[in-house]
């Protein structure tokens, strides 16, 4: 089973609008960690945000936030007011522990979202 | 400015030879990763390595193999056993911990000839 799932291969948004990308995660863990990443299509990927299981508060970085709904293990991201930069894949990856004490991430399939004038 | 380096950009392997990517940080970060990416497709783990001298596979780590001598290096050779190379490599690195990010290189290009 998919840890991480991204349901939406891609989305479409106009600019300044806003839009939210889906991620929903399975863990059995109590202790996680949730992050977007961003790649452009000259590929690098650049880290947007961040949410601990234990964090009370959704995460908000600039124009991005993350909508973090534990119960119901989704961690979507919110981006206002779309650029024509924001046009990239977006990927969503979780970090659990394991056995040994790495945190290997995993990472979601990624949503293409392209920005319209 | 810190930040890893991944070389060369773009890398044309012939049939039975090994290719090896580099991947340099100087983020003194203990955690290193090699992921392949196809496309339409997420990362998926070659291999990780979480202090100098110790490495583990990760889940397509077959006709691969790494060597983490130094902190900041962590090469990957594409060995000949890798029947199907063709695909775009990124190298990371990161503190080792759940609320840690990943920091990545702009990644390599490898294609058969």
């Amino acid at each position: 089973a998919q840890k991480i799932t991204q349901t939406q291969p891609g989305m479409f948004v106009q600019e300044k609008e806003a839009v939210t990308l889906d991620c929903t995660y399975d863990t059995s863990d109590q202790s996680y960690g949730l992050f977007w990443y961003k790649q452009p299509s000259s590929g690098e990927m650049i880290f947007l945000i961040y949410q601990g299981s234990y964090d009370e508060q959704n995460a908000t970085e600039g124009r991005y936030s993350l909508n973090f709904q534990k119960a119901r293990k989704s961690a979507n991201l919110v981006i206002s007011a779309s650029q024509l930069g924001d046009s990239a894949m977006y990927f969503c990856a979780m970090r659990e522990g394991r056995a040994g004490g790495s945190y290997i991430p995993t990472f979601g399939r990624g949503t293409s979202l392209i920005v319209h004038p | 400015d810190g930040g890893i380096t991944q070389s060369p950009k773009y890398l044309f392997r012939k049939e039975g030879q090994n290719v090896t990517l580099s991947c340099e940080q100087n983020l003194n970060h203990d955690a290193m990763y090699w992921y392949r990416q196809d496309p339409g497709q997420g990362l998926r783990l070659i291999y990780y390595s979480q202090i100098v001298n110790d490495f583990q596979k990760g889940d397509i780590a077959e006709g691969y193999s790494v060597s983490r001598e130094k902190k900041e290096s962590f090469p990957l050779t594409v060995t000949s056993a890798q029947k199907n190379p063709t695909a775009f490599y990124l190298c990371a690195s990161s503190i080792n911990g759940i609320n840690q990010p990943q920091h990545f290189g702009d990644g390599t290009r490898l294609s058969i000839l």
